[in-house]
This record gives structure tokens, C-alpha cells and sequence, in this order.
């Protein structure tokens, strides 16, 4: 079975940093592309970062683009988000998400809460 | 950006009848493999979001019958042929054909 497991979130201060890790496991890890998207309380999705297979290719979203980043780890069937300069926007529930063939979110994590606050 | 419009954003349903949800874009989805790149989600109350329809029209595995994807271009739906009791929860669509991909922003569907 498909799982991935998030980590590494909880309560930082504005300006703060934090660093998410998604453990894999279940299948081939490195022939795949990931995805993070975050939900903020009460609110809809949104997608703020993908990684190809090959780490070639990085995407952001502009709301987070110069003070995230992500990475991954095909030894240890991982990927990381570090996360810079949070502000209380960045408040949410983070989810790691495999990506399938055909650019669909076919795996999502049970996600991990990131709290922004003084 | 493609943006993504749901209707209705609340739809009250009765167990046994059938249910459908609106999503639209701002641009063609349709790629040039004769695919549209438009997902449906649907994340229960306390869960992550599961994938559904993918490519408009395929059902993802595991996903029973009842649920239907269709429509082309801009213009897409989610039908619910008989709606039960767990299937409750917001329902999302997403594009994926550019990037950034971009979500509806969801219609939460509850028992009447």
C-alpha cells in the first residue's frame, strides 16, 4: 500500500522557520513527482510546490516562491519543504501528495499543521 | 492562472437521489492529446483530500460506479448517480493541464 507520512510542523513565531519531511513508502519512490499543498482554516486548497522525479524541475507558487523549498531524498524515499520567513498566512494544514502519470494528485499524506503566531 | 469556478458551493442531497456538481474554467482544458486535465476530489469530514475522476472522465481506483465524470473544454460535471451517507464532504475540482494547477473552491455536500 501507498503511504506517505508527514512530519515536522507546529507553532513558530512570524519571521520563523520550519522544515516538513514526507516519509514514502509502498512503491517506487524516485520514478515519481511530488506535490505540497497547503489548507489554511476553513478554507479551500491551494498548491504551492511540485518536484520532478529527477529534481530537475522545481515549481512554485508565487506565494511562497523564494522563501520555500523543495527537496527530496530518492535514499531515504523523502521530500522536504523548508519553509523561511513564515508569516501568518502560512497558517495550515500542509500536505505532501504523490503525483500520478497523468499530473493527478493520486496520493495525498494525512498532513501536517503549521501554526504562524506570537 | 486558470480559474476555476464551482456551483452550487453548498448542496444539500437525499440519500438515494442523484446529485451533481458544476465546474468551469477560465481556459480550455483540452490538450492536444484529446484529454482535458480536470480532476475531482473529495475530502471527508477530518480527512485528506481523495482523488476521485481524473481526466475528466476516469474513475480512480477504488472509486465506486455511483460517480461519473464528464464534460469538455471549460465546462465540466460530477455526478453522484445515488447519493449514500458517506459521501459527505467538500467536493474540489483542479486543473491540471498548467501550471500553477489551481482548485475550485470546493461545494460541500451534506445530508439534507
Amino acid at each position: 500500500d501507498v503511504h506517505l507520512v508527514e512530519s515536522g510542523g507546529g507553532l513558530v513565531q512570524p519571521g520563523g522557520s520550519l522544515r516538513l519531511a514526507c516519509a514514502a513508502s509502498g512503491f517506487t519512490f524516485r520514478t515519481y513527482s511530488f506535490n505540497w499543498v497547503r489548507q489554511a482554516p476553513g478554507k479551500g486548497l491551494e498548491w504551492i510546490s511540485y518536484i520532478s522525479s529527477s529534481t530537475s524541475t522545481r515549481y512554485y507558487a508565487d506565494s511562497v516562491k523564494g522563501r520555500f523549498t523543495f527537496s527530496r531524498d530518492d535514499a531515504t524515499n523523502s521530500v522536504f519543504l523548508q519553509m523561511n520567513n513564515l508569516g501568518v498566512d502560512d497558517t495550515a494544514v500542509y500536505y505532501c501528495v504523490r503525483e500520478s502519470d497523468y499530473g493527478s494528485f493520486d496520493y495525498w499524506g494525512q498532513g501536517t499543521l503549521v501554526t504562524v503566531s506570537s | 492562472d486558470i480559474v476555476m469556478t464551482q456551483s452550487p458551493l453548498s448542496l444539500p442531497v437525499t440519500p438515494g437521489e442523484p446529485a451533481s456538481i458544476s465546474c468551469r474554467s477560465n481556459q480550455s482544458l483540452l490538450h492536444n492529446t484529446g484529454s482535458n486535465y480536470l480532476d475531482w476530489y473529495l475530502q471527508k469530514p477530518g480527512q485528506s483530500p481523495q482523488l476521485l475522476i481524473y481526466l475528466g472522465s476516469r474513475r480512480a481506483s477504488g472509486v465506486p460506479d455511483r460517480f461519473s465524470g464528464s464534460g469538455s473544454g471549460t465546462d465540466f460535471t460530477l455526478k453522484i448517480n445515488r447519493v449514500e451517507a458517506e459521501d459527505v464532504g467538500v467536493y474540489y475540482c483542479m486543473q491540471v493541464l498548467q501550471t500553477p494547477p489551481t482548485f475550485g473552491q470546493g461545494t460541500k455536500v451534506e445530508i439534507k
